[in-house]
């Protein structure tokens, strides 16, 4: 699978549009691109995946760049609940449905 | 639906324990997952499951055992503890392969001193 680079952590206003960027210029054409969110030592949370176009959903906004090198997750007015790691993933299919977590970006919402 | 369910929550071994992590889904999903995470760090794979009867390695399998004789369980076994598998333990499942997401338990908490 290929790897994803995530700032270690970021820093986001209440109410404000968060922001969270992702590289994976080594993706293959059949790998997704998949976010998910870990709050608090919980089990992580699927936010959203795509493969070409952008994708929206009643949590977030997916924004994937025409290379598909890179992808920006938005929450578009994030709240005190959103502080969390947030996991970039990509994964091909046919690989036994394995997901490969980094370490992802740390989101902190400040009021 | 309860979702994926994991016992206990939270645990405490000696060196060369033994003991059974639990897990259930009532999702019918075909696949299960058994991840680890460290302290600080991400989740990495123990072992994973497509159906019932058929398990395979993941990232991190050693010194760990699974079995998946039902749709719904999936239990993961530490034979002989070692401080080294002090984690927190997901469990996790999907429908199938292809895009289908994964869905979490809420952990369990391991201690081995």
């Amino acid at each position: 699978d290929a790897k994803t680079t995530q700032p270690t952590s970021m820093d986001c206003a209440e109410g404000r549009a968060a922001n969270l960027p992702c590289n994976h210029s080594t993706i293959s054409g059949n790998e997704y691109v998949y976010w998910y969110r870990q709050i608090h030592s919980q089990g992580p949370q699927y936010i959203i995946h795509g493969l070409k176009n952008n994708e929206t959903n009643e949590m977030a906004s997916l924004i994937i760049t025409e290379d598909r090198k890179s992808s920006t997750l938005i929450l578009p007015h994030a709240t005190l609940r959103d502080t969390a790691v947030y996991y970039c993933i990509v994964r091909a299919l046919n690989t036994g449905n394995q997901f490969y977590f980094g370490t992802g970006t740390s989101l902190t919402v400040i009021p | 639906n309860a979702g994926v369910t994991q016992t206990p929550k939270f645990r405490i071994l000696k060196i060369g324990q033994s003991m059974t992590l639990q897990c259930t889904q009532d999702m019918n999903h075909n696949y299960m997952y058994w991840y680890r995470q460290d302290p600080g760090m991400g989740l990495k794979l123990i072992y994973y499951s497509v159906g019932a009867g058929i398990t395979d390695k993941g990232e991190v399998p050693n010194g760990y055992n699974v079995s998946r004789s039902t749709t719904e369980d999936f239990p993961l076994r530490l034979e002989l503890a070692a401080p080294s598998q002090t984690s927190v333990y997901f469990c996790a499942s999907s429908y199938g392969q292809g895009v289908e997401t994964q869905y979490f338990g809420p952990g369990t908490r391991l201690l081995v001193l």
